[in-house]
């Protein structure tokens, strides 16, 4: 059972580009989130949904975009990429009452 | 105001000490869940207890036990005779019940190091 996949594991990217961070769960989990955690700090909301077609903002969306199509694929695009978006990128998944299950993060350096 | 708070920074402690994590709760909820993860240095999160509102029976699992008390509004996790292995970041979360939708909190992490 893969749970919650994240790709790429690492990325680097120039000032300006434009990426997409992929997630996919295969647990049929209704709600789906994506945190940033900056060094040394905790996890931050960046986007949610709770449902294919239902997507809705966190603390933190500012440069940030995101679509639910499916129920298993939640992925995150950043556009105009800036320095302050270096960070390591966490998707997760849950049901109705269940603990967050996460995937193993994606690590972006913006330069 | 965080809706989770975890004030210690960083703990030292060494090998087969007791030592215990802070976590305190803010929330209006009646029904609302608490959780521990920890985040070891290769970087993923680990599950490792959810609490409902109406469950305040502490729980031991090993050398781990979890003490929650509404009449405080905390959540605190007690390793027993800790190990090296044990060292990482442990961040405590609170999700409410609202329309049976997840939304997780999370505090800033305590960062756990066990000295040899």
């Amino acid at each position: 059972n893969a749970g919650v996949t994240q790709t790429p594991k690492f990325r680097i990217l120039k000032i300006g580009q434009s990426m997409t961070l992929q997630c996919a769960q295969d647990m049929n989990h209704n709600y789906m989130y994506w945190y940033r955690q900056d060094p040394g700090m905790g996890l931050k909301l960046i986007y949610y949904s709770v449902g294919a077609g239902i997507t809705d903002k966190g603390e933190v969306p500012n440069g940030y975009n995101v679509s639910r199509s499916t129920t298993e694929d939640f992925p995150l695009r950043l556009e105009l990429a800036a320095p302050s978006q270096t960070s390591v990128y966490f998707c997760a998944s849950s049901y109705s009452k269940s603990e967050a299950f996460f995937g193993q993060g994606t690590r972006l350096t913006v330069v | 105001a965080q809706k989770v708070t975890q004030a210690q920074t960083e703990i030292s402690v060494v090998e087969k000490e007791d030592v215990t994590l802070d976590c305190v709760y803010e929330t209006r909820d009646t029904t609302y869940y608490l959780f521990w993860y920890k985040q070891p240095p290769s970087g993923e999160l680990v599950f490792l207890i959810r609490r409902n509102s109406f469950d305040e029976q502490n729980e031991i699992s090993g050398r781990y036990s979890w003490n929650f008390q509404k009449s405080t509004s905390s959540f605190n996790f007690t390793i027993t005779a800790s190990q090296v292995v044990d060292s990482a970041v442990y961040f405590c979360a609170l999700s409410e019940d609202l329309y049976n939708f997840n939304k997780f909190y999370f505090g800033s992490g305590t960062k756990l190091n066990v000295k040899p």
